[in-house]
């Protein structure tokens, strides 16, 4: 238990398909992340949100909408996805911006 | 973005042994994180360095912040069956808000 929930655990979706992502975190952080894992690629930094405010969009493309309506929650809307679009979504939060960042234990999502 | 290189890229060692692996970067990092991520698992923090020269201790491991701010390391003494697992660095450049930069990760095996 890391103090960071993300749900569902997996999702396979069809590329016309609308679904989303949640995290939750109950560590009183104030910034959430959106991370990519792909296989043999460094995690990708999809969006940050700090204060509930979206402080960065690491230009990714508007299929992947994010929502932030508290500190706590941390939501990823996805829709006309491509095959490619398949990894691992990982959630994290931290305290500030210098502070180390806990991570969920992921979605892994499969579009197919 | 920040490229870190990672290495080595994959260990193969003896339960018992000692294990090092560093991560590079072409600029300078205020902070260093080093993770471990469990298959389907989210990667779970485990050493956090602030300080040039720094050097940080949790159980078996060791991590330092090198000297030039552009370079750390990871050590695990004695390694143990559940060390498996890929470990990831993370690095924070200065004057960039919430964003840290992942290595490619090393996956560690331990033969028992």
């Amino acid at each position: 238990e890391t103090g960071v929930t993300q749900t569902p655990r997996h999702l396979v979706m069809g590329m016309t398909n609308k679904k989303s992502l949640k995290c939750e975190q109950h560590l009183g952080h104030n910034a959430m992340y959106w991370y990519k894992q792909s296989a043999k690629k460094p995690l990708e930094l999809m969006f940050v949100y700090n204060f509930k405010e979206q402080t960065e969009n690491n230009s990714v493309p508007s299929r992947f909408s994010p929502e932030c309506p508290n500190s706590s929650h941390l939501f990823l809307h996805l829709h006309t996805l491509q095959p490619e679009d398949s990894a691992l979504y990982l959630c994290a939060s931290s305290q500030d911006k210098a502070g180390k960042a806990f991570f969920g234990q992921g979605t892994r999502l499969t579009v197919v | 973005g920040q490229q870190l290189n990672q290495s080595p890229q994959s260990m193969f060692i003896q339960e018992g042994e000692d294990v090092s692996m560093n991560c590079t970067s072409s600029s300078i990092f205020n902070t260093w994180l080093w993770y471990k991520q469990d298959p389907g698992e989210g990667p779970v923090l485990l050493i956090a360095l602030y300080k040039a020269g720094e050097l940080t201790s949790n159980g078996r491991l060791t991590a330092q912040f090198g000297i030039t701010r552009k370079d750390s390391f990871l050590n695990i003494s004695a390694s143990i069956p559940s060390d498996v697992g890929i470990y990831f660095c993370a690095g924070q450049p200065p004057n960039t808000g919430n964003q840290f930069y992942f290595g490619t990760g090393t996956s560690l095996t331990v033969i028992p």
